[in-house]
């Protein structure tokens, strides 16, 4: 079975502009959820997405925004890019991740550095 | 608001030697722990896991404790290999998201 398919891997973008990260979850899996992580504050919680409906979102502005396809793949947007906004972007996939006992899958992450 | 907590940024370890990470929880609404792995540059990996209704899993070198009225849980390696030097974050899920740590570094000494 496939993994996690995290694209772009790399990303080097201005303040100001928008990005779009892409996801694609194991084959099976319905659930897809997005972490960014930062030097010293672990992985934060930005968006789970479950058949193609948003069922959580974390603390954070409306800049960051998801979707969810028909297919599972998820994609992420960023808009109007901030330096702080640099930082891995991962996305992992479960059957669901509201089930007891599931565990969370991740990809390689999309590393975003906003110059 | 940071509901799972790792207070050891980093650990080092001689090589053959026991490592033991902790972590604190204070949401008494979780039920299932976990711990994953994340070397640089890669995406977490699962380790091992421990529902609440235990307090002890093992899978090999590696045994996850569960102290529920203390809120702890911790990970151990037995023994330490320097290829386990790496980022280790605990998690846990309260039935409607995970939560995760902000990870200890494990470096093993050869």
């Amino acid at each position: 079975k496939a993994g996690v398919t995290q694209t772009p891997r790399y990303l080097i973008k201005t303040r100001g502009q928008q990005v779009t990260l892409s996801c694609s979850p194991i084959s099976g899996h319905r659930s897809v959820s997005w972490y960014q992580q930062t030097p010293g504050q672990g992985l934060q919680f930005l968006f789970e997405y479950f058949s193609e409906t948003q069922r959580n979102k974390g603390n954070f502005p409306g800049r960051f925004s998801g979707r969810q396809f028909s297919n599972s793949r998820s994609e992420m947007n960023v808009s109007t890019l901030e330096l702080g906004d640099s930082a891995l972007y991962l996305c992992a996939s479960s059957s669901d991740a509201r089930v007891g006992n599931e565990k969370l899958f991740f990809g390689s992450g999309t590393q975003l550095s906003v110059l | 608001d940071q509901q799972v907590k790792q207070n050891s940024p980093s650990l080092s370890v001689q090589e053959g030697r026991i490592s033991i990470l902790n972590c604190d929880y204070t949401n008494s609404m979780f039920d299932y722990f976990l711990w994953y792995k994340k070397y640089p540059a890669e995406g977490p990996t699962f380790l091992i896991s421990i529902s609440s209704i235990k307090d002890k899993n093992e899978d090999g070198r590696f045994t996850v404790f569960l102290n529920k009225s203390a809120k702890h849980l911790s990970l151990h390696i037995v023994p330490s290999q320097p290829g386990d030097s790496a980022v280790y974050f605990c998690a846990a899920n309260n039935g409607n998201q995970f939560y995760f740590g902000t990870g200890t570094s494990l470096t093993v000494i050869p």
